[in-house]
């Protein structure tokens, strides 16, 4: 199985900030990667899919990039919505595989 | 407007089993794969398993592969997980998704279901 590996698990920010996650696969994904957002209790969110293409709906201030084996998804703005934590997910192939999440907190 | 309904979560026992069921409505059910995904309480999310639009291709993840059975009635567009020879390691928030199309993540989600496994 693919091995996604996030980093950091956890840091706290300021509204206002620039903040950057990171996702590495321990092979080559080219683009088939997906980044979700989830909030205390409820079901995570898509945000980016295809590594770089926002999901219809999400704010402009997130961005994915990345190809291959490493990824990167920021947040341009970070807005008090926006403290939640964030997983990245393989589709490469099956089975399917998300990262460990990255805790985004105040 | 597309929605995603699961349910059937319950207190089960070592070895015991459960069905869980996802009705949607809002798109074309059949044109679509769908997944169980879960999370253990203060856990990260792990896929479970996944079902091809048409139910002819499954996938497992190996944490319940030959235990767990996926299967959906496109006539009902409804998708199901049953579950047999759980154990305490299975107690989660069961979540299902859709696939956005050409398997590239899930763009709807249910609410989740709690299964709890213990004596």
């Amino acid at each position: 199985a693919i091995r996604m590996t996030q980093s950091p698990s956890s840091f706290s920010a300021s509204t206002g900030d620039r903040v950057t996650i990171t996702c590495r696969a321990s092979q080559d994904i080219s683009s088939s990667l997906a980044w979700y957002q989830q909030k205390s209790g409820k079901a995570p969110k898509l945000l980016v899919y295809a590594a770089s293409t926002l999901q219809s709906g999400v704010p402009s201030r997130f961005s994915g990039s990345g190809s291959g084996t490493d990824f990167t998804l920021s947040i341009s703005c970070l807005q008090s919505e926006d403290f939640a934590t964030y997983y990245c997910q393989q589709y490469y192939n099956y089975p399917l595989t998300f990262g460990g999440g990255t805790k985004v907190g105040i | 407007e597309v929605q995603v309904l699961d349910s059937g979560g319950s207190l089960v026992q070592p070895g015991g089993s459960l069905r869980l069921s996802c009705a949607v409505s809002g798109f074309t059910f059949s044109s679509y794969a769908m997944s169980w995904v879960r999370q253990a309480p203060g856990k990260g999310l792990e896929w479970v398993s996944a079902v091809s639009g048409s139910g002819a291709s499954t996938y497992y993840a190996d944490s319940v592969k030959g235990r767990f059975t996926i299967s959906r009635d496109n006539s009902k567009d409804t998708l199901f997980l049953q579950m047999n020879g759980l154990r305490a390691e299975d107690t989660a928030v069961y979540y299902c998704a859709k696939d956005r199309g050409n398997t590239a993540g899930f763009d709807y989600w249910g609410q989740g279901t709690l299964v709890t496994v213990s004596s």
